[in-house]
């Protein structure tokens, strides 16, 4: 149980192009998602918290109209890079939260993303 | 602030000898403390977790660690490596009182066991 997805598992995308990355939580209901950064060799950054059915909470420093967060429902997020450039690339990681559990978060398999 | 340190960058371990992992936290109150294993371009996995009660926490793979308040550490160790334990390590801390659910991770040590 406590299965996380993310589609596609890599995409490369030309500069001034959106990208959309999915997030889903394939056998529970995923109140709250989160979307990372984590660059070569570098830890996580946590970029936003998306709760479902409202707006994402950003981090600062996260640009909210680059970085467009949707939670629409409990089982899916989607994270759409804007107008992406060369300095996007990276390896994206959602995570997500059940109602149930208050303390793991349950992390999909990431996403990179090259930008040309 | 609240923060997470891994002091180590690499860990080298020969395979059937015990590792370490190390982790020290500086957050208020008594926190969350998990660990989680990267293998290449592949998401985090959950390890184990410190929430509550005894201070030694068995996890997956063999996997355990001791949370010591005193030392406000969190170390990982396992008895007896194995090679397919080679891998990137975080260690991650939920402040107490953290409403978002935020999870601060450590930077990461990368472990290397040789045969």
């Amino acid at each position: 149980g406590a299965v996380v997805s993310q589609h596609p598992s890599w995409v490369i995308c030309k500069s001034g192009t959106s990208v959309k990355i999915e997030c889903r939580s394939l056998d529970f209901q995923a109140t709250t998602m989160f979307w990372y950064r984590q660059f070569p060799k570098q830890s996580l950054m946590l970029m936003a918290t998306s709760n479902e059915g409202s707006k994402a909470t950003y981090e600062q420093g996260v640009e909210k109209d680059k970085f467009l967060i949707n939670h629409a429902s409990l089982t899916l997020s989607t994270l759409t890079v804007t107008s992406a450039h060369p300095e996007d690339s990276s390896f994206y990681i959602c995570s997500a939260r059940s109602g149930r559990s208050i303390y793991e978060q349950y992390f999909g398999p990431g996403t990179r993303l090259t930008v040309t | 602030a609240q923060s997470v340190a891994q002091p180590e960058d690499q860990v080298n371990v020969a395979e059937g000898n015990p590792l370490t992992v190390k982790c020290t936290y500086s957050v208020s109150g008594n926190p969350y403390l998990f660990w989680y294993v990267q293998y290449p371009n592949r998401g985090l996995q959950f390890l184990l977790k410190y929430i509550t009660g005894d201070n030694l926490v068995k996890g997956s793979y063999g996997f355990e660690a001791e949370f010591n308040k005193s030392q406000t550490s969190f170390h990982l160790k396992k008895p007896s490596a194995l090679v397919s334990d080679s891998a990137l390590y975080f260690c991650a801390v939920r402040p107490l009182y953290s409403s978002a659910s935020k999870i601060i991770f450590g930077s990461g040590t990368r472990l290397s066991i040789r045969p």
